[in-house]
């Protein structure tokens, strides 16, 4: 059974751009979250769908949004693009729709850069 | 609030035995991960527990103690791939939702 699948890998954007991150989670998993890793804070949640629905949203501004299609891809896209932006943007996909014992497995995530 | 930690780094001996340790402080609590994560890879799931005591897997264990928020992932016979960062994360809420907080990860570097 294939991973999590994330495209791209390695991202370079400018200040003031926008940017579209792809995520297609594990063949069955409904449950799409996305994370922002930085060396400094660790991983910090974005947001979690569940078929098609954000059921869930971290403390993160308005300029981070995303989508899920109804076959469970998942979208994340940022807006007006800041320095700090930079990180690794982790998509994880779980089996269980509540949560439990069903761990979440993660993509190998998008490097995205901000100049 | 929500605060995990984990310490930052910890060095090892080859064939040794390591514990990395976790305390948490969460307005919930519905479980409790470890995860491993290579330089440049995607973070994988070792273990999970949600109620006290010792889970083993293998090479690797953990243990946890929800009356002292506490937990510790127990790393035997280290190997040199062993060397990696361990994250240790927290599923707070209960109902529809798989959100986890994350501690900022304990690296590891497993000497010859």
């Amino acid at each position: 059974k294939a991973g999590v699948t994330q495209t791209p890998r390695y991202l370079i954007k400018t200040r003031g751009q926008q940017v579209t991150l792809s995520c297609s989670p594990i063949s069955g998993h409904r449950s799409v979250s996305w994370y922002q890793q930085t060396p400094g804070q660790g991983l910090q949640f974005l947001f979690e769908y569940f078929s098609e629905t954000q059921r869930n949203k971290g403390n993160f501004p308005g300029r981070f949004s995303g989508r899920q299609f109804s076959n469970s891809r998942s979208e994340m896209n940022v807006s007006t693009l800041e320095l700090g932006d930079s990180a690794l943007y982790l998509c994880a996909s779980s089996l269980a729709e509540k949560g439990a014992g069903s761990p979440l497995h993660f993509g190998n995530g998008t490097r995205l850069t901000v100049t | 609030g929500q605060n995990i930690d984990q310490p930052t780094e910890m060095t090892a001996t080859e064939g040794a035995i390591v514990q990395i340790n976790c305390t948490y402080q969460t307005s919930g609590f519905n479980g409790l991960f470890w995860y491993q994560q290579h330089a440049g890879e995607a973070p994988t799931f070792l273990s999970y527990n949600v109620l006290d005591g010792l889970e083993e897997k293998g090479r690797f264990s953990s243990f946890l103690s929800r009356s002292k928020g506490y937990s510790y992932l127990l790393l035997k016979e280290l190997q040199m791939k062993d060397s990696a960062s361990y994250l240790c994360a927290v599923r707070p809420y209960g109902g529809a939702t798989n959100k986890l907080i994350f501690g900022t990860g304990t690296l590891l570097a497993v000497q010859p």
